[in-house]
């Protein structure tokens, strides 16, 4: 069983495109989050929820709109996709003491 | 913003030990991770400690907590081609609930 999943794991679309990446744990975790790495490997926060709420919204452009149905979802949708856009998304869930698991990762590339 | 710090390389040879380091700047850290990430993969949980322990070992794995001077190190024994990734070094601070802040990763490189 996958502990965090997140679809797709490729996307590939045209600047200007609205696109959603979605993510589920089934870890029971209250933390969930979304990292963006960019081609030098770094890994910026996003978003993060605690129990459907948002907790923190880092400086991302407001085209990047997080949605928490519910405690084990965390989804993001992109409006209007910039060719900067391009990089690999990661969804995380944590506890504190466990640690954060990562999904697989979302390569999206914007042509 | 908290800071994590990483040197971005370590090259050695198989059979050698790796030390990989990190600074970070949160005082009241509660817990540091590190993780490894392959090539067109995501991160691998490798071990964590939590800040009111120095040391903690896992196999391989020796993780050396200095709270004193924010340094945090991983080390791993009878280093193998296998353990060729990146390694990220990663906090949450007690004073940013749910933030988990992430060095920029140490490439590792074992030459056979």
């Amino acid at each position: 069983d996958t502990a965090v999943s997140q679809t797709p794991k490729y996307l590939v679309t045209q600047m200007g495109n609205d696109k959603s990446i979605k993510c589920e744990q089934n870890l029971g975790h209250d933390t969930m989050y979304w990292y963006k790495q960019d081609s030098k490997k770094f890994l910026k926060i996003m978003f993060s929820y605690n129990n459907k709420e948002l907790i923190i919204n880092e400086t991302v452009p407001n085209r990047f709109s997080p949605k928490s149905p519910d405690k084990a979802h965390l989804n993001l949708h992109i409006n209007s996709l910039e060719l900067g856009d391009s990089a690999v998304y990661f969804c995380a869930s944590s506890q504190p003491d466990k640690g954060a698991f990562f999904g697989q990762g979302t390569r999206l590339t914007v042509v | 913003g908290e800071d994590v710090e990483q040197s971005l390389f370590l090259s050695v040879r198989e059979g050698d030990s790796s030390v990989i380091n990190c600074t970070y700047t949160d005082s009241s850290s509660t817990y540091l991770y590190w993780y490894k990430q392959e090539p067109g993969a995501g991160l691998q949980l490798l071990t964590y400690i939590f800040s009111n322990m120095d040391m903690k070992q896992d196999q391989r794995l020796t993780v050396l907590l200095n709270k004193k001077d924010k340094h945090l190190s991983l080390r791993i024994a009878d280093t193998q081609t296998g353990d060729s990734a990146i390694y990220f070094c990663a906090e949450i601070g007690g004073s940013t609930l749910g933030r988990l802040y992430f060095g920029r990763g140490t490439q590792l490189t074992v030459w056979p």
